[in-house]
């Protein structure tokens, strides 16, 4: 299957501050790319969408100032979590699609494990 | 909106056992189903994609079926080793190429 490479796999940083978290598709060109949420023994709850060339379309309840999205080319997109508190801490997962060759399989990063303390 | 459930939440069996995962949706009107596997800590790694013109599909130990009259999927796992311990996700596409995900189930395999 194709691959999805998310980093940074852990980060910690201080309260107030902004994290940028990637996630690239190495080889196949994604369309669409998606980034979840998981709290501990919980689901994958989608946070967002975001197609090539256009906005990302957040999922309610999601707030855009705070969790910036940008699909800044066909292989990479990448999440901002801005002015980070501890209730962010959570496990990020991204995931790609090459939405031109239809609703295709689609592919998960390693995820990324941020604590905010 | 498209629900995902999952059932057994957890599950233990003895190594050499089957298991059987259940996962139910309530919209039939999907595209395809993937079955995921999840380690502690890891990002989702996908087992089996069935596309909802199918009814099964197998890979090595692992068959999972569709039947989207009943909206039901189940994944087999045949002759259990505890390197199958992982957490199970189930999750299907509709028409806005979006996922939805099961809560997951447990797997314990006891040596």
């Amino acid at each position: 299957g194709a691959v999805v490479s998310q980093h940074p796999s852990r980060v910690i940083c201080k309260s107030g501050t902004s994290v940028k978290i990637e996630c690239r598709s190495l080889d196949f060109q994604a369309t669409t790319m998606f980034w979840y949420r998981q709290f501990p023994k919980q689901s994958l709850m989608l946070m967002a969408t975001s197609n090539e060339g256009s906005k990302a379309t957040y999922e309610q309840g999601v707030e855009k100032d705070k969790f910036l999205i940008n699909h800044a080319s066909l292989t990479l997109s990448t999440l901002t979590v801005t002015s980070a508190h501890p209730e962010d801490s959570s496990f990020y997962i991204c995931s790609a699609r090459d939405a031109r060759q239809g609703i295709t399989e689609a592919f998960f990063g390693q995820g990324t494990r941020l604590t905010v303390v | 909106k498209q629900e995902v459930t999952q059932i057994p939440a957890a599950l233990s069996v003895p190594e050499g056992e089957n298991l059987v995962l259940n996962c139910s949706f309530t919209d039939s009107a999907i595209y395809n189903l993937q079955w995921f596997r999840q380690d502690p800590g890891k990002g989702l790694t996908s087992l089996l994609l069935i596309q909802s013109s199918q009814r099964e599909q197998t890979s090595g130990r692992l068959n999972a079926s569709l039947d989207k009259s009943s909206g039901r999927s189940t994944l087999y796992i045949a002759a259990s080793q505890p390197g199958d311990s992982a957490t199970y996700l189930c999750a299907d596409t509709t028409n806005d190429y979006k996922l939805s995900f099961g809560a997951g189930t447990t797997v314990t395999v006891r040596a």
